[in-house]
């Protein structure tokens, strides 16, 4: 089963509010997780690096301002869409590593924005 | 980390092993290979990863040359399911903390009945 989870897996919400995406690591801590975003077609492209009690770290080009990401505890990660505009539509996808070589990712969200 | 290089998209007939290439020349000496696919509207999924020596597990197994420059995914049975991006992948191991892969584009393979 998952390791990692995400909800919710599809959202879809009107231009100019805020939508927020969980992540939930189910049978580790995380520390660390990250989240990345996925054009249709496109490959997977790291937005940024939650880190548990403290700020998050941006990609460049990455506005935190528009992307809040939170990591309060050590299973849990959101991330949230700010003012979404319809070119925020898009697939977002959280990842949380245990142990030295394995990733585990969740199932993704689709966020659409009308 | 290392840049690799895979074809863009392979076709491969159900049943049958699906080969999938990897070239990775400038690898460095503590740099490991790793594999994840991504399913059509899905999260990536972790396949296998290796060193040096060859690797086996439930889902694949990895064939590493010698000097390491170029390696390949094998699927000895592939199944309809198995269509999917393959993501070869060259980086230092990683703890939790350092966990962030940069994905390329990917091999694209389709299996056919």
């Amino acid at each position: 089963g998952a390791v990692v989870s995400q909800h919710p897996s599809r959202v879809i919400c009107k231009s100019g509010t805020s939508v927020k995406i969980e992540c939930r690591s189910l049978d580790f801590q995380a520390t660390t997780m990250f989240w990345y975003r996925q054009f249709p077609k496109q490959s997977l492209m790291l937005m940024a690096t939650s880190n548990e009690g403290s700020k998050a770290t941006y990609e460049q080009g990455v506005e935190k301002d528009k992307f809040l990401i939170n990591h309060a505890s050590l299973t849990l990660s959101t991330l949230t869409v700010t003012s979404a505009h319809p070119e925020d539509s898009s697939f977002y996808i959280c990842s949380a590593g245990q142990g030295p070589h394995t990733i585990y990712f969740g199932e993704g969200s689709w966020l659409t924005v009308v | 980390d290392a840049k690799t290089t895979q074809p863009p998209s392979m076709d491969c007939a159900e049943g049958r092993a699906a080969n999938l290439p990897c070239n990775h020349s400038t690898i460095s000496g503590n740099e490991y290979v790793y594999w994840y696919r991504q399913i059509h509207s899905q999260g990536p999924q972790y396949i296998i990863h290796g060193l040096k020596n060859n690797e086996t597990n439930e889902m694949a197994s990895l064939i590493i040359t010698e000097d390491r420059k170029s390696s390949t995914l094998i699927l000895p049975h592939a199944t309809l399911r198995d269509t999917a991006v393959y993501y070869c992948i060259v980086r230092v191991g990683y703890g939790g903390s350092q966990g962030n892969l940069i994905f390329g584009k990917g091999t694209k393979l389709s299996v056919k009945p």
